[in-house]
Formats: structure tokens, sequence, C-alpha cells
């Protein structure tokens, strides 16, 4: 069935660091992939967002490339900052069938 | 501003009370959704509504009521709650089920069950 793998965490960086999380997918039909961001003590905010294969989905300097080759959305940043701390969420939406999954989150930690 | 309102944020009650949360809308959504979100464990999706009718249900005890009244609000009732019902409750809205363009979550009631 349709699902969502992501890396689990923490992950903690220094500031400025390069940050990866891992995101792949199983879908059946054209899925649309999301990465949602959950600062403490908060709701789940959408970050960014990519709706078919080759797009580059891009916000706040994160950005995450739909591969269909390898079904991964993985998250990216060039230079992470103490705010940036939070659970990142990926997921995917199969219209067809109207369905959203999300993934168990990552939790990042950013340190000074 | 998310344009999902939650309330209340916090929530404290005991076993034999009664509650209601309440999630509100303005963005001519037309589905909307509870999910739980207990620590250490994966986003919990309750209800779904779609044009005011639950499609959903994802064998949630009877304890939890959800009523829709129109496509704009969405209320949690809870009744005879145990302590492990404490968690953050996210209600979210999308154009419709299973939306290409993504959820939008309220901020959550943090409920704690004494």
């Amino acid at each position: 069935g349709d699902s969502v793998t992501q890396m689990e965490g923490p992950v903690t960086l220094s500031e400025e660091a390069f940050l990866t999380i891992n995101c792949t997918y199983t879908a059946t039909g054209y899925p649309s992939l999301f990465w949602y961001v959950q600062y403490p003590g908060e709701g789940l905010q959408l970050l960014l967002k990519a709706t078919k294969a080759d797009d580059k989905g891009s916000n706040k300097g994160f950005e995450a490339t739909y591969r269909k080759e390898t079904t991964s959305f993985h998250l990216e940043k060039g230079s992470v900052q103490v705010s940036d701390s939070a659970v990142y969420f990926c997921a995917l939406s199969v219209y067809n069938f109207n369905k959203f999954y999300f993934g168990s989150g990552t939790k990042l930690n950013v340190k000074p | 501003e998310t344009g999902v309102t939650q309330t209340p944020r916090h929530l404290v009650m005991g076993m034999t009370n009664k509650k209601s949360l309440k999630c509100e809308q303005h963005l001519g959504h037309n589905a909307m959704y509870w999910y739980k979100q207990s620590a250490k464990k994966p986003l919990e999706l309750m209800f779904v509504y779609n044009f005011k009718e639950q499609t959903e249900n994802n064998s949630v005890p009877s304890r939890f009521s959800p009523e829709c009244p129109n496509s704009s609000h969405l209320f949690l009732h809870l009744h005879t709650l145990q302590p492990e019902d404490s968690a953050l409750y996210l209600c979210a809205s999308s154009q419709d089920t299973g939306d290409l363009y993504g959820y939008t979550f309220g901020s959550g009631t943090r409920l704690t069950v004494v």
C-alpha cells in the first residue's frame, strides 16, 4: 500500500551545517509530495511541496526534489540555524484515491 | 495565523468530565480532519469529514465523538477519557480529501487527562 518512510531522529547539527533528511515513498497513482514542519508547541505547517516528478519545492532555504526513479523526496538545507530546530514530516497525497499519508517525523536539533 | 483555529489551546480534564474541542476554518475548504499526536508515536488520523459527511473513522473509541455541523466547523466531544488519551489533538482542513496541495493545520489542543 501507499506509505512514506523517513529517517529516524533525532538529528543533531551545529549551526551552519548542511542538512539532509531522507524520505522515500511507495504509492499507487501519481502522488504529490510534501514536507511539513512542527515547531515546539505548535501544529504542522506546510514547508514545501512538489506535485509531479522532477519538480523542486523550496521555501525558507529548504529544498526537496521529487525523484520518481528513486521514489524519494529528501529535504535539504545548505546552512541550518538554531531556529530550524523542529520536527519535520514527509507526506504524500494520492488524489485519485483520496489518501494522505504522513511519515513518522524526524526531530532536528540545531546547536549554536 | 494559520487559517485553522483550534480552541482551547490547553485542556485538563478528569476522567469523568465531558468537554469539547473546537476547530474552525474560513478557507473555503470542504474537508476537515482530526489527528491525534502522542509523544514518540506517529500522527494518527482519527476522523475525516468531507462536505459535512463523515467519510473515515479509524477505529476510534466511542469516548471520542466528532461533529461537523457545517464545512467550517468541526468539534470533538470527549467523555469518560483515559489517561492514555492525553495528547496533542490537531485539526486540519483541505480543499477536498486527498488534496494535491496539502493540508492546513491548526495549532492543536494539548489535552491532559487526570
